[in-house]
């Protein structure tokens, strides 16, 4: 049930724009957004509950393509601080798995001055 | 937002012995907790989930007589490594859901490193 992230790692320059794709070879209830530090626990970024939804803070924003069973991740005129590994957590029936996320391999993120 | 904490943060412990790691929703009430473990550079992996007041629910080739799981309260989680080998060295990190809070929104503690000598 683990999905699948897409590309695995990313090396930008400051400034520069990124797309991170999730994807699922089952229907999905929710995909949530977790960015990684080395040596530190998860930070949640956001969770997209409904197909077609998309949200944003700041300059990081996703889309949830229900039908297709996945997100993407976009981050644009990215930082220094955007550095990380990112994951998406995939819910994939609420009713019957009580919220429980699988999580992809990860996507590691590199933004260099 | 909601804020979880783990205790400890490393342990490292000789073969063969058992390890118990906390885990503790500081400022919210938490139904439901999931453990994590995660090797280097890897994923996460759900191991099991936690509902407070009824046993755990393990993810399918997780050894429950392994990784005992108790939810006793609202707030707090442990997960006991019986019989630690190397091969449990890891980092095991639990989430808990405030779902009634922030809808299905997870908040992840800070880890815990087991090193077995």
């Amino acid at each position: 049930q683990q999905p699948v992230q897409s590309p695995q790692a990313v090396i930008l320059r400051e400034g520069e724009d990124a797309v991170i794709n999730c994807s699922s070879s089952k229907a999905l209830y929710s995909v949530h957004w977790y960015r990684q530090k080395h040596g530190e626990a998860p930070v949640f970024l956001m969770i997209l509950l409904k197909g077609g939804e998309q949200k944003g803070h700041d300059k990081i924003s996703a889309s949830f393509n229900e039908k297709k069973q996945q997100s993407s991740l976009y981050l644009t005129a990215s930082q220094l601080s955007y550095s990380g590994t990112y994951f998406c957590g995939t819910d994939h029936d609420r009713g019957s798995t009580l919220g429980k996320l699988y999580f992809g391999r990860g996507t590691q993120l590199t933004v260099w001055p | 937002g909601a804020v979880v904490s783990q205790h400890p943060s490393w342990v490292i412990c000789k073969s063969g012995t058992s390890v118990k790691i906390e885990c503790r929703s500081l400022d919210f009430q938490a139904t439901t907790m999931f453990w994590y473990r995660q090797f280097p550079k890897q994923s996460l992996m759900l191991m099991a989930t936690s509902n407070e007041g009824s046993k755990a629910t393990y993810e399918q080739g997780v050894e429950k007589d392994k990784f005992l799981i108790n939810h006793a309260s609202l707030t707090l989680s442990t997960l006991t490594v019986t019989s630690a080998h190397p091969e449990d060295s890891s980092f095991y990190i639990c989430s808990a859901e405030a779902g009634t809070i922030f809808f299905g929104e997870q908040f992840f503690g800070p880890g815990t490193r087991l090193t077995v000598l």
